[in-house]
């Protein structure tokens, strides 16, 4: 299984919502990204964790808060996001010793 | 800025020509990698280039890298229509931890 999957696939939100952005992978890999990606850019780097532990914030707002609850899991949540947020949001995993990553498919972000 | 730059931004070719693209970086790398990404959506692996190769192949994809010019290339021969995708070089620095930084990207299109 090469897979990571992303859920959900598209989502909207307001201002004030909170939600979550889930990614899961089962390839016993134990580097987990997130990176936000706006249209006709390249992907930016926003979150790394190393064996479940963040190793890289790149200065990422508070409003957006990463969790790794597992080896398989990586969360974004999200809370008080505004309008500029929008984007979509990549989850990719790959072994620590940094070689191939694998990504998910994405979340398109709206906020609203 | 770290990143990869990458030229052209957008290339636009006749199916069965070949597509060069080019990225230049700023620092010592550990490998070089390319990517490909379709209508924004999740990205996929294409090639790795550690720092002491100069070129790989992998089917029709030719990959150069020149560490004295910190510059490589991604050659795609006889291309199809399926080509068409936007591409992007992506650098693991030294020093950096898993940090996977992308270039701008090239957004080639293959005509039938």
């Amino acid at each position: 299984d090469t897979e990571v999957t992303q859920t959900p696939k598209h989502l909207v939100m307001g201002m004030t919502n909170k939600k979550s952005l889930k990614c899961e992978q089962h390839m016993g890999h134990r580097a987990m990204y997130w990176y936000k990606q706006k249209a006709k850019k390249p992907p930016e780097l926003m979150f790394v964790y190393s064996y479940e532990k963040l190793s890289i914030n790149e200065s990422v707002p508070s409003r957006f808060s990463p969790e790794c609850p597992n080896s398989s899991l990586l969360n974004l949540h999200l809370h008080a996001l505004q309008p500029e947020d929008s984007a979509l949001y990549l989850c990719a995993s790959s072994q620590v010793r940094l070689t191939e990553a694998f990504f998910g498919q994405g979340t398109r972000l709206t906020v609203v | 800025s770290q990143q990869g730059e990458e030229d052209p931004q957008a290339l636009s070719i006749q199916e069965g020509e070949n597509a060069t693209m080019n990225c230049s970086y700023k620092t010592s790398i550990n490998n070089l990698q390319w990517y490909r990404q379709n209508s924004g959506r999740g990205l996929v692996h294409l090639i790795l280039i550690r720092s002491n190769e100069r070129e790989k192949h992998s089917g029709r994809l030719r990959v150069t890298l020149d560490t004295s010019k910190k510059s490589s290339s991604l050659l795609i021969t006889a291309s199809r229509a399926a080509d068409t995708a936007s591409y992007f070089c992506a650098t693991d620095f030294k020093a950096a931890g898993n940090k996977l930084t992308f270039g701008g990207g090239t957004r080639v299109l293959v005509k039938p």
